[in-house]
């Protein structure tokens, strides 16, 4: 069974990058039987889909947040990442990754632990 | 965009009784691609249900989804305690994949 870990920064500065990275064990990020995303929850916006990545990079993006973010993939370390430039106070949220597999029709069935990203200066 | 509408809001009930979760989309949901979500305090959402009406590995037969195009249900028959819970639907079948706003279900 696939397991998701996220790590990255609990704090960051308003108008700058928030950089999040998920560590993808108990399976290969290349097997192509996933979806690799990102989702966010807070408590104004309730659940927000981020976007997704495939493993031949080919991605879907939230159009709310298109102009800022970037999901990648590291097929060497295994691990996806988020980035969401120019972040305001309204970017604080609890950031999951999760993956949609092909198992479950593509329904989202693994989700990291969350963490807590708070812009702030 | 669609926007998924969970009533109600929230529900107040007793362990042992049934109920049923609305989730009513703004436009067809293809494929039936609408799941359901679990989520206690301080966790992250589970996977309950995909496709409908299809659950998750793990899941007990309590747990039930129905329906298709724009109207779905969730129903949960004899609640046990840790069912009590917030309760998302999500479509997933036109990006962006958008959530419900959540119906909380709180031990009477």
């Amino acid at each position: 069974q696939v397991q998701l870990q996220e790590s990255g920064p609990g704090l960051v500065k308003p108008s700058q990058t928030l950089s999040l990275t998920c560590a993808v064990s108990g399976g290969s990020i290349t097997s192509g039987s996933s979806y690799w995303t990102w989702i966010r929850q807070s408590a104004g916006k309730g659940l927000e889909w981020i976007g997704r990545i495939y493993t031949n990079g080919n991605t879907n993006y939230n159009p709310s947040l298109k102009s800022r973010v970037n999901i990648s993939v590291d097929t060497s370390k295994n691990q996806f990442s988020l980035k969401l430039g120019s972040v305001t106070a309204a970017d604080s949220a609890v950031y999951y990754c999760a993956s949609q597999s092909h198992r479950y029709r593509w329904g989202t069935d693994v989700w990291g632990q969350g963490t807590t990203v708070t812009v702030s200066s | 965009e669609i926007v998924l509408t969970q009533s109600p809001g929230t529900l107040s009930l007793s362990p042992g009784e049934g109920v049923t979760l609305s989730c009513r989309a703004s436009q067809s949901v293809i494929s039936n691609y609408l799941a359901w979500f679990q989520q206690k305090p301080g966790q992250a959402p589970r996977l309950l249900i995909y496709t409908a009406s299809s659950r998750a590995t793990g899941i007990p037969d309590r747990f039930s989804g129905s329906g298709s195009g724009t109207d779905f249900t969730l129903a949960i028959s004899r609640l046990e305690p840790e069912d009590f819970a917030v309760y998302y639907c999500q479509q997933y079948s036109s990006p962006p994949y958008t959530f419900g706003q959540g119906t909380k279900l709180e031990i009477k």
